[in-house]
């Protein structure tokens, strides 16, 4: 079975702080992708990264980085020194080999960044 | 702008009404899909096309009827929905689908009423 779980339903943080979102997979598959979205108020998602099960190398972009752990089955996703326009909902996604391209979908975070 | 175009973004609409939402992509991408998103629930995949050929039907009532006329071009044809269809419908396109990241349009707010 394929299972997303965001266990963080809310988060507020205060402008330049850092903030972690937690993402929490369950797959069968052994070959697996791994994606962040972003959505903001005006309701598309935005892509932000995609990674694969063979590659646990942690990436930075800018002021966002992922840690992919396939020890604990997570891969968690930081912001650093956020900003008001970071407040979005997040969505942590995963496919398998098996599934074509059926995204499984968390529940999201509701990330509130307070000036 | 992440190239994938829905209209309309709002729509309210009767039990007893018909109504259609469109979606268009300008990326040359052969796979599109509808999602739906209810308040408090995980994305719901509806319908995937690859190269205009339904491929994923996920138990969706058939008061949902998707067309895809051509690859860039994605209609979800609705009638007789009932009030528990009011969620936020997404539409999204990608390259294949073999795992690729999908874009997402910005959605149509459905209220039925």
């Amino acid at each position: 079975a394929q299972k997303v779980t965001q266990a963080q339903t809310e988060i507020s943080v205060v402008e330049k702080e850092d903030v972690t979102l937690d993402c929490v997979y369950e797959t069968r598959d052994t070959t697996y992708y791994l994606f962040w979205y972003k959505q903001p108020p005006s309701g598309e998602l935005v892509f932000l990264i995609r990674r694969n099960s063979f590659d646990e190398q942690n990436e930075i972009s800018g002021r966002y980085s992922w840690n992919f752990q396939k020890s604990t089955s997570s891969f968690n996703f930081t912001i650093t020194a956020s900003q008001v326009v970071d407040s979005a909902v997040y969505f942590c996604a995963l496919s398998g080999t098996n599934t074509g391209n059926q995204f499984y979908f968390g529940t999201g975070t509701s990330l509130t960044v307070i000036p | 702008e992440t190239g994938v175009t829905q209209t309309p973004r709002h729509l309210v609409m009767g039990m007893t009404n018909k109504k259609s939402l469109k979606c268009e992509q300008h990326l040359g991408h052969n796979a599109m899909y509808w999602y739906k998103q209810s308040a408090k629930k995980p994305l719901e995949l509806m319908f995937v096309y690859n190269f205009k050929e339904q491929t994923e039907n996920n138990s969706v009532p058939s008061r949902f009827s998707p067309e895809c006329p051509n690859s860039s071009h994605l209609f979800l044809h609705l009638h007789t929905l009932q009030p528990e269809d009011s969620a936020l419908y997404l539409c999204a396109s990608s390259q294949d689908t073999t795992n690729t990241e999908a874009f997402f349009g910005q959605g149509t707010r459905l209220t039925v009423v």
